[in-house]
């Protein structure tokens, strides 16, 4: 256990709703990202927080996603109008956001499936 | 186009041996690389780090090399046993804001009693 948490751990849901998943990191973190993993693949980069402020986003993260860190602590990412492309593991890590030598602790993942 | 390659097919090793993996990128300038360890169904879990002005690093029996010149690191995992089977992980780091990862593909290692 990294000390990193995300809820739900799995969801199934059908095409076309909307989801969201949270995170909360190592208490002391100051980044936070998020990362999405298919299959037989090694996690994409999607997006990161220092404290609250989003400062980067990838190219894979559509209109239909959306992540917020409000208070600089947990973080949320939603999915709107699911499609099933959407379907992977989303990936939470944390680091102290101190330095530009850190290690990133990862959270256990949600994994999305969508029908 | 930008490349990290790590062996796709799973590497299956005797326990007691040396497993060796390898990491390869193309048109990536990273000033850190790491390894990590992921087993199904988790997270990557963090292992090791290396500068781009070190050549190899050490930790227990897990041994990083990280050649800039030939765009590659080899990881190896001495006298192997049946719990390091897993996936792993390369990641490299730019340096860019936030530190953001890139990783490989992961290359899943079974080592058999």
């Amino acid at each position: 256990d990294t000390g990193v948490s995300q809820n739900p751990r799995h969801k199934i849901t059908k095409r076309g709703q909307n989801v969201t998943f949270r995170c909360d990191p190592i208490s002391e973190h100051n980044r936070l990202y998020w990362y999405r993993q298919t299959l037989g693949q090694g996690p994409e980069f999607l997006t990161y927080f220092q404290n609250e402020a989003q400062l980067e986003k990838s190219r894979l993260l559509s209109d239909r996603f959306s992540a917020e860190r409000p208070k600089g602590s947990f973080s949320t990412l939603e999915i709107q109008r699911t499609e099933q492309g959407d379907s992977a593991m989303y990936l939470c890590a944390s680091s102290l956001g101190f330095s530009t030598e850190e290690t990133q602790y990862f959270g256990p993942g949600t994994r999305l499936l969508v029908l | 186009s930008q490349k990290i390659e790590q062996n796709s097919e799973a590497l299956n090793i005797q326990e007691g041996k040396t497993a060796t993996l390898t990491c390869n990128y193309t048109n990536y300038s990273p000033a850190y690389l790491q390894w990590y360890r992921q087993d199904p169904g988790r997270g990557p879990v963090f292992l090791l780090l290396i500068r781009e002005n070190e050549k190899e690093k050490r930790k227990e029996r897990l041994k990083v090399t990280f050649d800039t010149t030939l765009k590659q690191s080899l990881f190896h995992i001495t006298a192997s046993q049946p719990a390091d089977s897993a996936t792993y992980l390369c990641a490299l780091d730019e340096r860019a804001a936030g530190n953001k990862l890139t990783f490989g593909g992961g290359t899943r290692v079974l080592v058999k009693p």
